[in-house]
């Protein structure tokens, strides 16, 4: 059974602060990770996705992909409010045809 | 911004009746999924679905559940004599290019089996 693995948080950081989220899977053929944001009672938002190991910036949102170790992560720099929500760590299973799996998400809490 | 559109956003039945869901994926996506979650639980897979047939199904994707794209616009899941269990959120996704790139969610439908 494949699993992606996060800290369920919650994880609470300042505004201005940098957010670090971390995600484990077990499936290491995996060639393609997401990270989405769900807020509560919405749906997830895809908001990186990253192929190779390294990092991987997009405006504030940093992700890192280490496939050796079977680690992704998120980091968020100058979290906002706005930022307070669930994050889902994603991973395609390469034995399956068509299969992304998700994994229990972190929830983050950014005090202003 | 294109977006996937769910309806209705929250439906109560009672056991053992059926349901469909409906999902209106963005036009030009060839990739179909739905995934369920029950509340405070992880997102989970229930199905794939591409060129007019499934691709993949989970162990929860048994006998009660089935999809169909009747037309070129709409995808559907039906859940047959439903069970106070299958209580969850149901979201419909597509993507351009299936699992190696992202996908982009509807924004779900609320199933209350009473």
């Amino acid at each position: 059974q494949k699993e992606v693995e996060q800290n369920s948080g919650p994880l609470s950081v300042p505004e201005g602060a940098i957010a670090s989220l971390n995600c484990t899977y077990s499936d290491r053929g995996s060639q393609s990770f997401f990270w989405y944001r769900q807020y509560s009672g919405k749906s997830p938002e895809l908001i990186m996705s990253i192929y190779s190991n390294g990092d991987k910036e997009d405006g504030r949102f940093t992700a890192q992909l280490n496939k050796a170790s079977q680690y992704v992560s998120l980091l968020i720099r100058d979290s906002q409010p706005s930022d307070s929500a669930t994050y889902l760590c994603a991973v395609n299973i390469m034995a399956s045809y068509d299969k992304v799996i998700f994994g229990p998400g972190t929830s983050l809490s950014v005090i202003p | 911004e294109p977006e996937v559109t769910q309806t209705p956003s929250h439906q109560v039945t009672q056991m053992g009746q059926e349901v469909i869901l409906r999902c209106v994926p963005i036009s030009n996506h060839l990739y179909f999924y739905w995934y369920r979650q029950i509340l405070g639980q992880k997102v989970e897979f229930l199905v794939s679905f591409y060129n007019n047939e499934i691709s993949e199904k989970s162990e929860i994707f048994d006998d009660q559940f089935s999809v169909e794209r009747p037309d070129g616009s709409n995808f559907t899941l039906k859940i047959r004599s439903t069970k106070l269990e299958d209580s969850a959120m149901y979201f419909c996704a597509s993507s351009a290019q299936g699992k190696t790139y992202g996908y982009t969610f509807g924004s779900g439908t609320r199933l209350t089996v009473v």
